[in-house]
């Protein structure tokens, strides 16, 4: 039961965008930075967003991050089935012993 | 080029003792956190434990600690994660990744592991 709440799926068709929120509280995205993690079964979890809004160098600038008070959100742009995965926020939880939490998750499913 | 190899999967019965490597190169094993996560089967990623090489500076999740033991060899830059008596729940994927942190309260997971499928069953 993480402390992170994500949409548990979402869809579209190729060429769309898709957004996916992650809702925290104070003492983990209010208070801290948010990071964006692509899991495709299988393989390991990719890093697409840190700091909020960073993409880390190859990722291309379809995928956005932005955050608002204890809310964070994911955009993908131009959606194309290779995008079809598990996508997870994750952020610090100072009610946790200063540890990490990661989101519930949510399936994006290209149409 | 930033590699953490993971140790192969393992199959155990309840109550045995498991300990599963991650092989880190390409960076200064020393000068960053290391971690490990956790996903069950149909589950999502569960943060478990992040370790400082350097010092030592351990951490867990509430839900692991006493659970399972993170710890780390400097000298063959290689990180661990141990059970001392197995149950069927802790069936999973258990990813080791590499924590950068710019600045507390900005850190993030950059580099994984290609996860080690650990199956407990009698």
């Amino acid at each position: 039961q993480s402390v992170l709440t994500q949409p548990p799926s979402v869809s579209a068709a190729p060429g769309q965008k898709v957004t996916i929120s992650c809702s925290g509280s104070s003492s983990n995205i209010g208070d801290n930075s948010v990071s964006w993690y692509q899991h495709l079964p299988g393989t390991a979890p990719k890093l697409l967003i840190y700091d909020n809004t960073e993409r880390p160098s190859g990722i291309p600038d379809r995928f956005s991050g932005s955050k608002s008070g204890t809310s964070a959100t994911l955009g993908i742009t131009g959606l194309q089935s290779g995008d079809e995965a598990d996508y997870y926020c994750a952020t610090r939880d100072s009610s946790l012993s200063a540890g990490f939490v990661f989101g519930t998750g949510t399936k994006v499913t290209v149409l | 080029e930033v590699q953490l190899a993971q140790s192969g999967a393992e199959v155990k019965k309840p109550g045995e003792s498991l300990k599963i490597s991650c092989k880190a190169s390409g960076y200064k094993f020393t000068s960053y956190f290391i971690g490990w996560v956790r996903q069950m089967p149909g589950r999502g990623l569960e943060w478990v434990a992040i370790m400082y090489p350097g010092d030592s500076d351990t951490r867990y999740s509430p839900s692991f600690q006493g659970q399972v033991t993170i710890s780390a060899d400097k000298s063959i830059t290689t990180a661990y994660l141990q059970w001392s008596s197995l149950k069927a729940s802790d069936t999973a994927l258990y990813y080791c990744a590499r924590l950068v942190v710019p600045e507390p309260g900005r850190d993030y997971f950059d580099s994984w592991g290609q996860g080690t499928l650990v199956t407990v069953s009698s």
